[in-house]
């Protein structure tokens, strides 16, 4: 069965540095996100992206976030420079289309800033 | 502001117990409700609920909608451990890509 592949599954990263966090999506899926969970709190959306542009982005995808399909399979969330508070679990997800199909999600990266 | 509420938060029950899980919301625009499983990582999905009153199964799982009472039930009957989880409702929003919101999810542990 088609999955969503994310790595690398734990990240640990001074504050400060960059990170990337990879994706490859389901490959005819057309629709891209980016999603992030803080332990013990909501799964929020991050940002969309389709036709290699972003679509819509939260108030949390701020200047220090960018994504990035670099190629025809890859899909990757950079966030500059890390601050504590980028300590999540990080999904990404992808649809086949919008209208009422189901995303799915990768296996997620837990990101750790030190 | 759309809203998300799922009840109850958390819930311990026994192998063989039914178990019904609640999600209320308030959504413009209303497209359709998923529900996913959480296990240790990935959230999975269950079902994808459109229409009012008309259920959906799969195998001891089944889901049902009220699109006039603004919610859905999440029913588990015989519960395995297996079923262990957080279960977590989610709506698409917004145009274009339909970004998902999520409610905070019920915690359901199964004990043997």
């Amino acid at each position: 069965e088609p999955e969503v592949t994310q790595t690398p599954s734990h990240q640990v990263t001074q504050m400060g540095q960059e990170v990337i966090l990879r994706c490859v999506p389901i490959s005819n899926h057309l629709y891209f996100y980016w999603y992030r969970q803080i332990l013990g709190q909501k799964v929020e959306f991050l940002v969309s992206f389709y036709n290699n542009e972003i679509s819509e982005k939260s108030e949390i995808f701020d200047d220090q976030f960018s994504v990035e399909r670099p190629d025809g399979s890859n899909f990757t969330l950079k966030i500059r420079s890390t601050k504590l508070e980028d300590s999540a679990m990080y999904f990404c997800a992808s649809t086949e289309h919008t209208a009422n199909t189901e995303a799915f999600f990768g296996q997620g990266t837990r990101l750790t800033v030190v | 502001e759309d809203k998300v509420v799922q009840s109850p938060l958390s819930l311990v029950v026994h192998e063989g117990d039914t178990v019904t899980l609640n999600c209320s919301y308030e959504v413009t625009n209303f497209r359709s409700l998923l529900w996913y499983k959480q296990e240790k990582k990935a959230p999975t999905f269950l079902f994808m609920l459109t229409s009012s009153g008309i259920e959906k199964k799969s195998g001891r799982l089944s889901s049902i909608l009220d699109k006039k009472e603004l919610f859905s039930i999440l029913n588990i009957t015989a519960t395995q451990t297996g079923d262990s989880a957080i279960y977590l409702c989610a709506f698409p929003t917004g145009s274009g890509t339909y970004k998902y919101i999520f409610g905070t999810g019920t915690r359901l542990k199964v004990l043997a």
